[in-house]
Formats: C-alpha cells, sequence, structure tokens
C-alpha cells in the first residue's frame, strides 16, 4: 500500500535558523497537504500543493513538491518559538482519504 | 461555525468494554474519517466515508466499526475494548481533496 515517509523525525533549532522537512512517497501523488500540530493539540491544515514542481510561500514558510509528484518540502526561514509543534505531510491518491507522513517535531529554543 | 465537534474528549474504559466515539461537523462536508495518532506513527486512517451513506476500511480498521448516521455525523464504536486501541482518535471532515478539518481528538485509555 502507499507510504509517505518523513524526516527527520526530530528536530532542535535555535531560534532564527532554518528549518526543513523532507516528505517522500512510495506512489505518485495527486495532491500533498502540510499540518501542523502545536502539543496536546490537533492538525490544522497549512496548504495543498497539486501541480507537479508547484512552489507555494506562506509568510517565512515555503513548500514544494517534487518534479516527479512523490515528494515534497516545508522550508521555515528564520524560526520563531511559535513555530514549535508538530509538521506533518500527508499525500492524497485516487480517493479523498490522506495517507499521513510520521511527522517531524520541531523544538525552537529562545 | 463550531467546525468539527467530537465527544467524549477523555475515557478510560476497561478491557472487554464497548463504546462509541461521536463526532460532528456542520459545515456541510461530504467526507468524513477517522484516524489514531500514536507516538512515532503519525496519523493512521481506521475508516472514512467519502459520501452519506458509505464506508470504507482505511489502513487499520481491525477492532473497529463506523456508522455514518447522516451527513454531519459520522461515529466510531468499538465493541471489545484492547489495551492496544489506547491511543488518541481525531474526527476529521473535507470537501473532495481540499484541506481536512480536525475534531480536538478523543484520549482513550484502555486498561
Amino acid at each position: 500500500g502507499q507510504q509517505v515517509m518523513q524526516i527527520p523525525q526530530y528536530q532542535h533549532v535555535q531560534e532564527g535558523e532554518d528549518f526543513t522537512t523532507y516528505c517522500n512517497s512510495s506512489t505518485t501523488l495527486s495532491n500533498i497537504q502540510w499540518y501542523k500540530q502545536r502539543p496536546g493539540g490537533h492538525p490544522v491544515f497549512l496548504i495543498q500543493l497539486v501541480k507537479s514542481g508547484e512552489v507555494k510561500k506562506q509568510k517565512r514558510l515555503t513548500f514544494q513538491f517534487g518534479e516527479a509528484k512523490k515528494n515534497s518540502s516545508l522550508h521555515i526561514t528564520a524560526t520563531q518559538t511559535t513555530d514549535v509543534g508538530t509538521y506533518f505531510c500527508a499525500g492524497g491518491g485516487a480517493t479523498n482519504k490522506l495517507i499521513f507522513g510520521t511527522g517531524t517535531l520541531l523544538a525552537v529554543q529562545p | 461555525n463550531a467546525g468539527v465537534t467530537q465527544t467524549p474528549k477523555f475515557q478510560v474504559l476497561k478491557t472487554g468494554q464497548s463504546m462509541t466515539l461521536q463526532c460532528a461537523q456542520d459545515m456541510n462536508h461530504n467526507s468524513m474519517y477517522w484516524y489514531r495518532q500514536d507516538p512515532g506513527m503519525g496519523l493512521r486512517l481506521i475508516y472514512y466515508s467519502a459520501s452519506e451513506g458509505t464506508t470504507d476500511k482505511g489502513e487499520v480498521p481491525n477492532g473497529y466499526n463506523v456508522s455514518r448516521l447522516n451527513k454531519r455525523e459520522f461515529s466510531l464504536r468499538l465493541e471489545s475494548a484492547a489495551p492496544s486501541q489506547t491511543s488518541v482518535y481525531f474526527c476529521a471532515s473535507s470537501v473532495g481533496w481540499n484541506g481536512y478539518t480536525f475534531g480536538s481528538g478523543t484520549r482513550l485509555t484502555v486498561v
């Protein structure tokens, strides 16, 4: 079945440093979505990428979808303490259901 | 606009007991989902309902049943709870491939 792997599992940065998490699927995806989950909270939708090679930005966050539509990345520039949480990618196939990656826990030290 | 509402928020069960987790959304979404979240495992799909009247198994359906009662409500039932079902359960809804809206979760402990 479809699998979505995410690395790293954990990243600790100093406030102001950059952060990147990578997502790889075993199959070609129709779309990829990114979610953020604060400690003790629930996942919150950030963005969806649909097109091959697509790049989208949200303030300090940059999202990319690979040319082959099998990988994606999230890059945060100049992290802040408010960025703390777990970032999940989720791959969509032929149906509405998403397969989530295992997530990257970001810790930001002030 | 409440979004996705899950009840209860916390529950402790004894092995073998049954319970139903309730989920309701007020966004007129067609699709609804149940996920479980365990440390280091991410979110795993238990069951989903692409539209009212349909349900399908996800990655980890064993030990669970679901009911799509109407367009708003999608319940998850544990018939005979086991310690392996200790987890955080999230309900979510969506319109097609658009981003999911998640509920706040149910933290279930089976002893």
